[in-house]
């Protein structure tokens, strides 16, 4: 029940195109969903979050689609470009108490082709 | 900027040694996490940290031990190594409650 499942592992988009990553989730309590970007030699930055209590955020190129009632949420990148190739992880945080813990997915490396 | 570091980008150990992993946040954050990073199993968190001195097991605890005795500073100890702790370790802080997590550049840890 704490699982997040990330899919795909991998993706190869041409630069232009739509990048899109999903995770499902089984907990309904979890009630704060982030995307953390990870270029190699760094670790994991916050890239966009979003609550359960709206259906879609956009910043800039990247949006969460959240859907509550299936428990998934993706992630899409618009105008896809090579500086975008990174592993991806989405995570779930349930926001009650004070210990901040996520739960990863799996991760999904993306390339964006020239 | 929030910093936080890691005391070594990659370490060499043999198997049975014990293995100290350090990690310095420069933010006065209360929460401090360790996890471990393999292809295809995402982020695992070994141990996390709320406040000084206080700690609590996360999904893989078992083979390491943690020490926070300052507020800056989070120790991940393997007390002996062994060649399936082979991995990415990232240690990562963050304010109080559901914030952003911070994390470090990672240490590559290889158990011979």
């Amino acid at each position: 029940q704490q699982q997040v499942k990330q899919s795909p592992q991998s993706l190869i988009v041409q630069k232009g195109g739509i990048s899109i990553i999903n995770c499902a989730y089984e907990n309904t309590a979890f009630d704060y969903f982030p995307w953390y970007q990870q270029f190699p030699g760094k670790g994991p930055a916050l890239l966009i979050a979003i609550r359960p209590d709206v259906s879609e955020k956009k910043e800039g190129r990247f949006t969460i689609s959240f859907n509550k009632s299936a428990k998934q949420f993706s992630l899409h990148i618009m105008d896809s470009q090579p500086g975008d190739s990174a592993t991806y992880f989405c995570a779930a945080s349930i926001t009650s108490g004070n210990t901040g813990k996520l739960i990863f997915g799996q991760g999904t490396t993306l390339q964006v082709k020239p | 900027d929030v910093k936080v570091t890691q005391s070594s980008r990659y370490l060499v150990k043999r198997t049975g040694e014990k293995v100290f992993l350090e990690c310095v946040q420069d933010m006065d954050h209360e929460n401090m996490f360790w996890y471990r990073q393999d292809p295809g199993l995402g982020l695992r968190l070994i141990y996390f940290s709320y406040d000084v001195k206080m700690k609590e097991k996360g999904d893989i605890p078992e083979g390491y031990s943690v020490s926070r005795e300052k507020k800056e500073r989070f120790s991940l100890i393997l007390e002996s190594a062994s060649t399936n702790q082979t991995s990415m370790y990232l240690c990562a802080s963050s304010p109080g409650g559901p914030k952003t997590q911070y994390f470090g550049p990672g240490t590559r840890l290889l158990v011979l």
